[in-house]
């Protein structure tokens, strides 16, 4: 049972390109968060999804981000117009029924 | 969301025991954990509390509980070089499908 897989590992992307996150989540879970974690300013919580439906979208910056979880394949953060400010590590998490969600291990977005 | 909060750094010396505290906010929390973050990777739970119990002992982790004053602490014992990291608290909302991190504590073992 594979655990969450995120890819790409390292994204560089230059200023105004789009960058596009993937989250596949562990078999059988169909709850999806997405994290931003800056240096020194913690894990800041930014949406959560269901199977094709955004729950709650509270920590998304009301422009140029989105993210979707379609019926199939992964869950994909997508960033538009990409500014240096938007460089930090975007996790997901994932959770079914059970206790606890599981982390994948991040994307480092690096915008040059 | 939740408010889940934390200091941001910790410092102790190998073989003492650390002490990293969270507040937060919800009442109705259902689970609290502790998350490890090792350099570079992602977050792997450590151990949850179920909120109906006060104290949990797992080796050298011991957690606190405390709901009236909505606090948790995760005490390490005999702290090794090993357990440098970022340490996250998290609660999980009364519905069952929302968890709330806190900024996470940065621990640094000196040897």
């Amino acid at each position: 049972n594979a655990g969450v897989m995120q890819n790409p590992r390292h994204l560089v992307r230059r200023r105004g390109q789009e960058a596009r996150l993937r989250c596949s989540p562990m078999k059988g879970h169909s709850h999806v968060y997405w994290y931003r974690q800056l240096p020194e300013e913690g894990l800041k919580f930014m949406v959560y999804l269901q199977k094709e439906n955004i729950i709650d979208e509270s920590g998304m910056p009301k422009e140029r981000f989105s993210a979707e979880f379609p019926k199939e394949g992964p869950s994909i953060l997508r960033i538009q117009q990409v500014v240096r400010g938007d460089s930090a590590a975007y996790f997901c998490a994932t959770a079914g029924g059970g206790t606890e969600a599981f982390f994948g291990q991040g994307t480092r977005l690096t915008v040059v | 969301g939740e408010d889940v909060e934390q200091s941001l750094f910790l410092s102790v010396r190998e073989g003492d025991s650390s002490v990293i505290n969270c507040t937060y906010t919800d009442s109705s929390s259902t689970y609290l954990y502790w998350y490890k973050q090792e350099p570079g990777a992602g977050l792997q739970l450590l151990t949850y509390i179920f909120s109906n119990m006060d104290m949990k002992q797992d080796q050298r982790l011991t957690v606190l509980l405390n709901k009236k004053d909505k606090h948790l602490s995760l005490r390490i014992a005999d702290t090794q070089t090993g357990d440098s990291a970022i340490y996250f608290c998290a609660e999980r909302d009364n519905t069952g499908n929302q968890f709330y991190f806190g900024t996470g504590t940065s621990l640094t073992v000196i040897p």
